[in-house]
């Protein structure tokens, strides 16, 4: 099983749509949880903590479930800008290195 | 607004030939990690560095692959000699101690012909 495994979609919707990705994780002692979002031809860069109680950044919430090694994403309100490639992020612990999943492609259409 | 820079943003070489990935991590950023990104396995990482003393290299082939941080600002990676099989976007990312998440720099982009 992979440590960190997403659906790579791609997942086309339309502008104002709602869409949730989902990732699992395999080691159960991970500490930390992230979504990264990349860009086409651009590096990876921070889109939010996950915490265990769940958190919202604007149209953005994010929710971790431990007991079955879940987290997810939401997006409301889907602008154009939000098309990108959305990687799902564990730290299995404090000093090793994060683990990424390969990520899900959203594309949003007008 | 600090970033992690990297050189050359693009390399296009022949195979059999070196090749060498610079990276100055953000001031103060005491971790630096070197990842390989394709279609098929996403990123990768290769290796990574805790105060310039290298942690884990297990990601990378260690028979044409070498990384090195010559002081705190400057981290290398080398492929000698060079295959097709080693055309990938390679990014360096750098963080800090205790913290939790990395900062990319903008990658390179390498073709092996």
């Amino acid at each position: 099983r992979k440590e960190v495994e997403q659906d790579p979609g791609p997942f086309n919707v339309p502008e104002g749509a709602t869409v949730a990705f989902n990732c699992t994780y395999s080691n159960s002692a991970s500490q930390s949880f992230f979504w990264y979002r990349q860009d086409c031809r651009k590096e990876p860069k921070l889109l939010m903590s996950v915490y265990s109680s769940g958190n919202e950044d604007g149209r953005f919430t994010a929710q971790l479930n431990r007991a079955s090694q879940y987290i997810s994403l939401l997006i409301r309100d889907s602008k154009l800008s939000d098309s990108a490639t959305y990687l799902c992020v564990v730290n299995p612990s404090g000093n090793t290195p994060l683990v990424f999943g390969k990520g899900t492609r959203l594309s949003v259409i007008a | 607004d600090a970033r992690v820079t990297q050189t050359p943003r693009d390399k296009v070489t022949e195979m059999g030939q070196e090749v060498t990935m610079r990276c100055q991590p953000i001031l103060g950023h005491n971790t630096v990690f070197w990842y390989r990104q394709t279609m098929m396995q996403g990123l990768e990482l290769l290796a990574y560095f805790r105060n310039r003393a290298p942690l884990d290299d297990s990601g990378m082939p260690k028979d044409r692959f070498s990384a090195e941080m010559p002081d705190a600002t400057l981290a290398t990676l080398k492929i000698q000699p060079s295959e097709p099989r080693d055309s990938a976007v390679y990014f360096c990312a750098s963080g800090s101690a205790g913290g939790k998440t990395q900062y990319f720099g903008p990658g390179t982009r390498l073709l092996v012909l």
